[in-house]
């Protein structure tokens, strides 16, 4: 059974910085990429940031592009996602995600194909002064 | 401003059928796969489709999804009271390197 959980998550000043973790179980953790995505109090979905297996390949979204940064640890089947210069829009749920990212290369096309198939129960951001 | 568009909300009868539609672009939507997500109150979002029209195992035939172009929609038939949830829709942007989500659509059984 796929388990995601995550950890890490409190209450921060404007500025300041936590690092989040997500222990993963039930897969061969090393060969799936992993995605946080958050989710702000009463708001939407909000992709942030991805990491391959190997952990060669991260990407992230704009708003969090030079703050936060991605990596794991594949000998502890953990993914990390260290949060800095944090913000009052950060305040956020975040969930760790198991993702199933494959790139497809025909020619100068390029197509992503991407789906979340397994969610952690997410661990609470709160931003504040 | 999310980057693929949904409408809030959507609402139909028991038993009836219901479209959530998703817009995006030739970044988005147009060239890379969709998926969709069903998310409950209190709860983290289950996966419904993906690769734009699969269903994971467990998730009903009533639940199916389509793309054409920069749009895709999912389509749920024989509503049941307890279809009422957010959904999401989500795949690759090209341009941004980044996933996105859609806004999201409540779904209103009445």
């Amino acid at each position: 059974e796929v388990q995601l959980l995550e950890s890490g998550g409190g209450f921060v000043q404007p500025g300041g910085s936590l690092r989040l973790s997500c222990a993963a179980s039930g897969f061969t953790f090393s060969s799936y990429g992993m995605t946080w995505v958050r989710q702000a109090p009463g708001k939407g979905l909000e992709w942030v940031s991805s990491i391959s297996g190997p952990g060669a390949d991260t990407f992230y979204a704009d708003a969090v592009k030079g703050r936060f940064n991605i990596s794991r640890d594949n000998s502890r089947n953990t993914v990390y996602l260290q949060l800095s210069s944090l913000r009052v829009e950060d305040t956020a749920l975040y969930y760790c995600v198991k993702s199933n990212r494959m790139t497809m290369v025909r020619g100068v096309i390029v197509k992503v194909r991407d789906f979340f198939d397994y969610w952690g129960l997410g661990t609470l951001v709160t931003v504040s002064s | 401003q999310s980057v693929l568009t949904q409408p809030p909300s959507v609402s139909a009868a028991p038993g009836q059928k219901v479209t959530i539609s998703c817009s995006g672009n030739s970044s988005n939507i147009g060239n890379n796969y969709v998926s969709w997500y069903q998310q409950f109150p209190g709860s983290a979002p289950k996966l419904l489709i993906y690769d734009n029209n699969k269903r994971p195992s467990g998730i009903p035939d009533r639940v199916s999804g389509s793309k054409s172009g920069t749009s895709a929609s999912l389509g749920i038939t024989g509503l049941q009271t307890g279809d009422e949830a957010d959904y999401y829709c989500a795949t690759w942007d090209s341009s941004l390197s980044a996933g996105v989500f859609g806004g999201g659509t409540k779904l209103t059984v009445l």
